[in-house]
């Protein structure tokens, strides 16, 4: 199975900052990576798909990139609505797999 | 929308089956996903099943526990899960997987099993 690793675990920061977390494949997914947004007892929400592709709806402050191994989620300004958890996940292939999570807490 | 049904304490080694009633959209041109995550802990991808039901994918973890199926005349997904252990402990969400690519864009409520003596 592919193992995804995300950096870091949790952080804290603050409305305004510029924030990027981080997600690495054990083995190149090319760009078969999405990205999810989970709040406390809520289900996770797709935000992005194909590494870089926006789902409808999302605000664009949200961003990512990548293609291999290496992805990353930018949010440009962290606005209050977006203190929660992030993961990311590949679907290049079975079984597929998420990273641990990141929690962004506030500062 | 999806809703699911069926969690609930169940004791080590026995059974249960979830389900996850589908609306608002084509089911059957669907695959679909469960998705657990254990009480705070991440998320965990358990099994997928094709639009037409043909093609079955599971995680290594309830490899040969668990069987996942679909009725699309009712627009119903199911996990039978047996053999249960500890570990499978979890909230267990029903997940559409988008069309053009196995990520999962609208996800139910999710029902809590509890394996426990």
């Amino acid at each position: 199975a592919i193992r995804m690793t995300q950096s870091p675990s949790s952080f804290s920061a603050s409305t305004g900052d510029r924030v990027t977390i981080t997600c690495r494949a054990s083995q190149g997914v090319s760009n078969y990576l999405a990205w999810y947004q989970q709040k406390p007892g809520k289900a996770p929400k797709l935000l992005i798909s194909a590494a870089s592709t926006l789902q409808s709806g999302v605000p664009s402050r949200f961003s990512g990139s990548g293609s291999g191994t290496d992805f990353t989620l930018t949010i440009s300004r962290l606005q209050s609505e977006d203190f929660a958890t992030y993961y990311c996940q590949q679907y290049y292939s079975y079984p597929l797999t998420f990273g641990g999570g990141t929690k962004v807490e506030f500062k | 929308q999806l809703l699911e049904s069926g969690g609930g304490l169940v004791q080590p080694g026995g059974s249960l089956r979830l389900s996850c009633a589908a609306s608002g959209f084509t089911f059957v041109n669907y695959a679909m996903s469960w998705i657990r995550q254990a009480p705070g802990k991440g998320l965990e991808w358990v099994s997928a099943i094709s639009g037409g039901g043909d093609s079955t994918y599971y995680a290594d973890s309830v490899k040969g526990r668990f069987t996942i199926s679909r009725d699309n005349s009712k627009n119903s997904l199911y996990l039978q899960m047996n053999g249960l252990r500890a570990e499978d402990t979890a909230l267990y969400y029903c997940a559409r997987v988008r069309l053009g690519g196995d990520c999962h864009d609208y996800w139910g409520q999710g029902t809590l099993v509890t394996v426990s003596s």
